[in-house]
Parts: structure tokens; sequence; C-alpha cells
């Protein structure tokens, strides 16, 4: 079945460090892929998306390119602000063949930004 | 703006005690969700419905059953809450579609004790 395996926390960085935050998926057919965040005490939130090979997605300064071939849609930002301390979900929408669509979020990654 | 709202954010129950988590979309969404949050686990679906009175099972839908009588309003109940059901609830929903964005409301901690 479909799946999404994103690296495990926590991530812990410096203000202004690079960020990566991998994400790869499994899935029968050709999914959308999102990146959702999750501030403290909050609900997810639409980060970014892209719908299908080669898109790049971004918001806020943040990346994510669709990798077919790898299968992975990898977060990055190029300088981490403390305020972007959140968890961060990768997921898949794909659908179920019934005009239904199935969301599949991996297990999430925490990150923490040091000032 | 969207708006997911869960009527409870805190709540704390006892064993046993039927337990109802309700959740209210603004933007005619078709399709409702209910989520719990563990530590570790992610996000896991416990029940969806994608139109009105219509609803399937997820991954982990035992001890959970819910209700969509109204296009706006989706129920989550807890017919004899348990603590192995202490967790983080999470609703959501969006329009049905490829690719579109899911809107989760800020989610009810719910403790069983």
């Amino acid at each position: 079945g479909d799946s999404v395996t994103q690296m495990e926390g926590p991530v812990t960085l410096s203000e202004e460090a690079f960020l990566t935050i991998n994400c790869t998926y499994t899935a029968t057919g050709y999914p959308s892929l999102f990146w959702y965040v999750q501030y403290p005490g909050e609900g997810l939130q639409l980060l970014l998306k892209a719908t299908k090979a080669d898109d790049k997605g971004s918001n806020k300064g943040f990346e994510a390119t669709y990798r077919k071939e790898t299968t992975s849609f990898h977060l990055e930002k190029g300088s981490v602000q403390v305020s972007d301390s959140a968890v961060y979900f990768c997921a898949l929408s794909d659908p179920r063949g019934s005009g239904t669509y199935k969301y599949i979020f991996g297990t999430g990654t925490r990150l923490k930004v040091l000032a | 703006d969207v708006k997911v709202t869960q009527s409870s954010r805190y709540l704390v129950k006892r064993t046993g005690e039927k337990v109802f988590l309700e959740c209210v979309q603004d933007m005619d969404h078709e399709n409702m969700f209910w989520y719990r949050q563990d530590p570790g686990l992610g996000l896991r679906l416990i029940y969806f419905s994608y139109d009105v009175k219509m609803k399937e099972k997820g991954d982990i839908p035992e001890g959970y059953s819910v209700s969509r009588e109204k296009k706006e309003r989706f129920s989550l109940i807890l017919e004899s809450a348990s603590t192995n059901q202490t967790s983080m609830y999470l609703c959501a929903s969006t329009v049905t579609g490829d690719a579109n964005t899911i809107y989760f409301g800020e989610g009810s901690w719910l403790t069983v004790v």
C-alpha cells in the first residue's frame, strides 16, 4: 500500500543554518505530494505542494521538488529562523478509484531552531 | 478563510464513559476526516466521510464510531472510553479532487483516566 517515510527527529539547528528534512514515498499511482507544518498547540496547515514529477513547491522560503525517479520530496530551507520551530509532516494524496482520494501522512519531524 | 472548528480543546473523561467530539467546517467541503495523533506514530486515520450520511473506516476504527447528519458537521464517538484512547484528535476537511489542501482543526486533547 501507499506509504510515506520521513526522517526521524528531532532536528536541532542554529538560526540561519540550512535545513533538509528527507521524505520518500511509495504509491501505486501518481500521487500529489505535500508538506504540512504544525506549530505548537495548533492543527496542521499546508506549507507547500507539488502535483507532478519535477514540480517544485515553495512557500515562506521552504522548497521541495517532486522527484519521481527517487520517489522523494525533501524539504529544504536556506536559512532557518527560531519561528520555524515546529513539526513538519510529509504527505501524499492518491486516488482511491471511487472518485475520492486517500491521504497518507508521515510520522512527522520535529524541528527546533536555537537563537 | 476556511475554518474547521473542534468543539473542545481539552477533555478529561473516565474509563467507560461515552465521549463525543464535534467538528464543524464552514466551507461546504464534501470530505471530512478524523485522525488521532500520537508521538512517534504521526497521524492515523480513524474514519472519513465523503458525503452526508456516508462514512468509511480508516486504519484504526476499532472503539470509535462517527456520525455525519449534516454536511458541515462530523462527530467522532468513543462508545466506551479506554485509557489507550488518550490522544490528540484532529478533524480535517477538503473538497473532492486531486491535490486539494486539507484543512485541519486545532485538535482536541483527550485524557481518559
